[in-house]
């Protein structure tokens, strides 16, 4: 098993442009998540789904959609990127949601808006 | 807005050391704490899940103990070692409707050889 893997591990945009990242996991879980990192901050949960075709809001959504059209896959989409949005994105999946379930996390992706 | 916070948010110690530190959040509508250890470069990886209050999990020389009516937990390493160097996250599910865990800023702690 693959785990969670996420595409691409790197990238530069200028402000403006957009782009999609990709999550996907090979575990059959129910639940996936997409988090942003920023330094003395932690994670913090952008979007997250809680199956096939289901997205539902984080803590900061703004600047954000995401779509699970399947059940392994979840993209993240920045439409018109912004310098704030420079941070490294983290996907996660769980099981059964966060009710005491561990989530699984994919290698990060590292994004610079200039 | 659930507040998770941590402390203290580094640490250096030297190797053979027994080192804590602490997560604090919430005590109402508690359901789940989460420890998870996260090294550079890589992906955080699980460490620990409580639920209930008392709740004390180990795993080698890491153990973690939970007081969910205070609203804190306790990450303990004993007799530290160069690779325990990494950032120790906690993560909390409150039983707010919302199936999503709530992170603190972590402990960043580096173990001196």
């Amino acid at each position: 098993n693959a785990g969670v893997t996420q595409t691409p591990k790197f990238r530069v945009l200028k402000t403006g442009q957009s782009m999609t990242l990709l999550c996907a996991q090979d575990m059959n879980h129910e639940y996936m998540y997409w988090y942003r990192q920023d330094p003395g901050m932690g994670l913090r949960l952008i979007h997250y789904s809680v199956g096939e075709g289901t997205t539902a809001k984080g803590e900061v959504p703004d600047g954000y959609n995401v779509s699970r059209l399947k059940k392994q896959n979840f993209l993240l989409g920045l439409e018109s990127a912004a310098p704030s949005q420079t941070s490294v994105y983290f996907c996660a999946s769980s099981n059964l949601g966060s009710r005491g379930d561990t989530q699984y996390f994919g290698p990060g992706t590292r994004l610079t808006v200039l | 807005i659930l507040n998770v916070e941590q402390s203290p948010q580094s640490l250096h110690v030297q190797e053979g050391d027994s080192t804590n530190f602490t997560c604090s959040f919430p005590s109402s509508n508690f359901y789940a704490l989460h420890w998870y250890r996260w090294e550079t470069a890589k992906s955080p990886e699980a460490l620990f899940v409580m639920t209930l209050n008392g709740d004390e999990k180990k795993k080698g020389r890491i153990s973690a103990t939970l007081n969910t009516k205070e609203g804190y937990s306790y990450l303990y390493i004993k007799g530290s070692q160069p690779e325990d160097s990494a950032t120790y996250l906690c993560a909390c599910d409150m039983d707010t409707g919302r199936r999503a865990l709530t992170f603190g800023s972590g402990t960043r702690l580096q173990v001196q050889p």
